[in-house]
């Protein structure tokens, strides 16, 4: 079976501190992989997503950035946080050419920047 | 019109009532929809996909009004385990597969 990891669960970062949040997928080859941020009380945003090792589309300009150096590992980067950047970050996941395309999340990290 | 809607709620039900979420979407050529549950901080977990002819599991119904372009789910029989939010998503995006969620239901089971 398939399951996703995201760590740290909680982190808590100055302004001005770079970031880095790790996901990894396990029990599945080449999925599609996706960054969320959830703001307290907002919906989900989409941040980013990867259909494939290199590549990464940005759905929103800002000061993240997403890397996918595997198959099945996908970075979330900044190299200085804002107070805007607090929130919730999920990784999800869902397999690739598929129609009915559910995703999976990771469990999260909660972010606060101070 | 937002992509995808959804009522915030509360929506604060005894135990044991049925109650009902909709979720209305913009793009008529979306093909794919789901209802997500979210527990307070934690990550979003998918209850069931919603098929063209319907999707019943135990006491959740999920349906598709394509005409009207809403999703539905209903819960029977409630439980206190039921407090959540449920999320919707829709796929669209000129059919592309990434879904849009919606901001969510909050349901509220009382005793």
């Amino acid at each position: 079976s398939q399951t996703i990891h995201q760590w740290p669960a909680t982190l808590v970062q100055p302004v001005g501190s770079p970031l880095s949040l790790e996901c990894t997928v396990e029990g599945t080859s080449n999925p599609n992989l996706y960054w969320y941020r959830q703001a307290a009380g907002r919906g989900l945003q989409l941040l980013f997503y990867s259909v494939g090792i290199g590549q990464i589309s940005s759905e929103v300009p800002q000061n993240l950035s997403a890397s996918r150096p595997q198959d099945r590992q996908f970075i979330l980067s900044s190299k200085k946080l804002l107070l805007s950047d607090s929130g919730f970050y999920l990784c999800a996941w869902s397999l690739s050419g598929v129609a009915y395309n559910e995703q999976f999340f990771g469990p999260g990290t909660r972010l606060t920047v101070l | 019109r937002k992509e995808v809607e959804q009522d915030p709620g509360p929506f604060n039900v005894p135990e044991g009532a049925t109650v009902a979420f909709n979720c209305t979407y913009s793009n008529s050529a979306s093909q794919s929809f789901f209802w997500y549950r979210q527990d307070c901080r934690k990550e979003p977990k998918l209850l069931m996909s919603v098929y063209s002819s319907g999707n019943e599991d135990g006491r959740f119904t999920a349906q598709l009004n394509r005409a009207s372009q809403y999703i539905s789910l209903l819960i029977r029989d409630s439980k206190l385990s039921d407090s959540a939010t449920y999320l919707c998503a829709v796929n669209g995006r000129g059919g592309s597969y990434i879904p849009t969620f919606g901001r969510g239901t909050s349901l509220i089971v009382h005793p």
